[in-house]
């Protein structure tokens, strides 16, 4: 099946900063969607991304379609402290989405 | 409220026992889907229905599980013999529309809170 790898597994940010993940996968995806999961909710979507080499903002969030169409980068700007959550990138193959393991974010303090 | 959600958010049961959970979609949308969420990991595939039947099952992992959506709206999720292994969140999603395309609003998926199956 299709495999997503997210890095890194984890981050502490200090409030401000600002922080990178990515994701590559193993097969060529036609669109990359990052997802944030918070504590004791369902994952919500944050960017979709659906052409090689798109760069899409939302907000402090700032995601890129790789040109390989095995990569995306999600970036967050001057983070604060509601950034917390695990960061999911998702390849949708039909209506099936495949999502890698995540990224957690904690705010150091 | 507006959202996808799930009944119970916590289900804890004994090895062996019988569990059903609940998913309501968003009012309107077609297409359901459940995934499991292991520790650690991002939600896995197991079922996608578009209207009334299951259009697809190959993420369930085996005879244990089935789900049902009777009337094209609520969906059942049933796990017979439970066991350790079942222990996860079960994440249920809409969208508006299923199979035919993956861009566009109309197939993003919105998830429900989760069940957090523990099995004893």
């Amino acid at each position: 099946g299709q495999q997503l790898n997210q890095s890194p597994q984890s981050m502490f940010i200090q409030e401000g900063e600002d922080v990178s993940m990515n994701c590559t996968s193993s097969s060529i995806f036609n669109t990359w969607l990052w997802y944030k999961q918070e504590p004791g909710e369902g994952p919500v979507l944050l960017i979709a991304l659906y052409k090689a080499g798109e760069l899409t903002s939302n907000g402090r969030l700032t995601a890129q379609f790789g040109i390989t169409r095995k990569d995306s980068f999600l970036n967050i700007s001057a983070s604060i402290p509601s950034d917390v959550g695990i960061y999911f990138c998702a390849g949708p193959n039909d209506y099936k989405l495949s999502f890698g393991a995540g990224t957690t974010v904690t705010v150091r303090a | 409220g507006a959202g996808v959600s799930q009944t119970p958010s916590n289900k804890v049961t004994e090895k062996g026992k019988y569990v059903e959970l609940r998913c309501d979609p968003i009012s309107g949308h077609t297409a359901l889907y459940w995934y499991r969420q292991s520790l650690g990991q991002g939600p896995e595939f197991l079922i996608y229905f578009q209207g009334t039947g299951a259009a697809d099952d190959s993420g369930l992992p085996n005879d244990r599980f089935f789900a049902v959506r009777p009337e094209g709206s609520v969906s059942t999720l049933k796990i017979q013999r439970t066991e350790r292994g079942d222990s996860a969140v079960y994440l249920c999603a809409s969208s508006l529309m299923g199979r035919g395309g993956t861009s566009g609003g109309g197939n993003e998926q919105f998830f429900g809170p989760g069940t957090r199956l523990t099995v004893l």
